[in-house]
């Protein structure tokens, strides 16, 4: 298996620009993660869905956050308009939640860059 | 605040040596999962301890659970430059159906060759 894969690698864009993160999730998963890093907040847990529903976007900081899961093998985080404080890396993660296991498999991640 | 908090924040070492990390959680959980992140790099999951079990093991790795503390350790035995990296602890609430995990702040692994 290719693992989760995200794209673009790497987005540079400017102030006030929509942003759209892509995101292919394990073939057979049917939890689906969306995280922030940085240096000052750490990890933090955006939105998910379990089933292409979501569960929980009590992470999403505001309204110019948005995400969808179309299909069990696909998932979009735009940001629109984009400002400054929102440069971070993405990460997209995967997992099949199975006797309480729910191991998370991520993918490389999108450095975002907001200029 | 966290559910999970590491300790120390940063550790560095020489190589050969042990390396020692520690988790606390706030809640009861479901289960204690460890994940490594190298620089520039996704999480990886590395070993999950159930809150039923004492202790595990992986290759050079061990963690401990110890509930009535709320604390996991993870254990690293005859560290290589290799496992220079951030580690996380993670936590999956008890008594939830979904797989929504709490991820700590991490501690930064430094193993010096």
């Amino acid at each position: 298996d290719a693992g989760v894969i995200q794209s673009p690698r790497h987005e540079v864009t400017e102030m006030g620009q929509e942003v759209t993160l892509r995101c292919k999730p394990i073939s057979g998963h049917n939890s689906l993660f969306w995280y922030r890093q940085t240096m000052m907040r750490g990890l933090e847990l955006l939105i998910y869905f379990n089933n292409n529903v979501p569960i929980d976007d009590s992470g999403m900081p505001e309204d110019r956050f948005s995400a969808k899961m179309p299909n069990a093998s696909f998932s979009t985080l735009k940001i629109q308009p984009s400002e400054p404080r929102d440069s971070a890396v993405y990460f997209c993660a995967s997992s099949l939640e199975v006797l309480a296991k729910n191991i998370q498999y991520f993918g490389a991640g999108t450095r975002l860059s907001v200029l | 605040s966290q559910q999970g908090e590491e300790d120390p924040q940063a550790l560095s070492i020489q190589e050969g040596e042990n390396a020692t990390m520690n988790c606390s959680y706030k809640t009861s959980i479901n289960n204690l999962q460890w994940y490594r992140q190298n620089s520039g790099r996704g999480l990886v999951h590395l070993i999950l301890i159930r809150s039923n079990e004492r202790e595990k093991h992986s290759g050079r790795l061990r963690v401990t659970l110890d509930t009535s503390k709320k604390s996991s350790s993870l254990l690293i035995t005859a560290s290589r430059a290799a496992d220079t990296a951030s580690y996380f602890c993670a936590t999956l609430i008890g008594g939830t159906s979904y797989g929504k995990l709490t991820f700590g702040q991490g501690t930064i692994l430094t193993v010096h060759p």
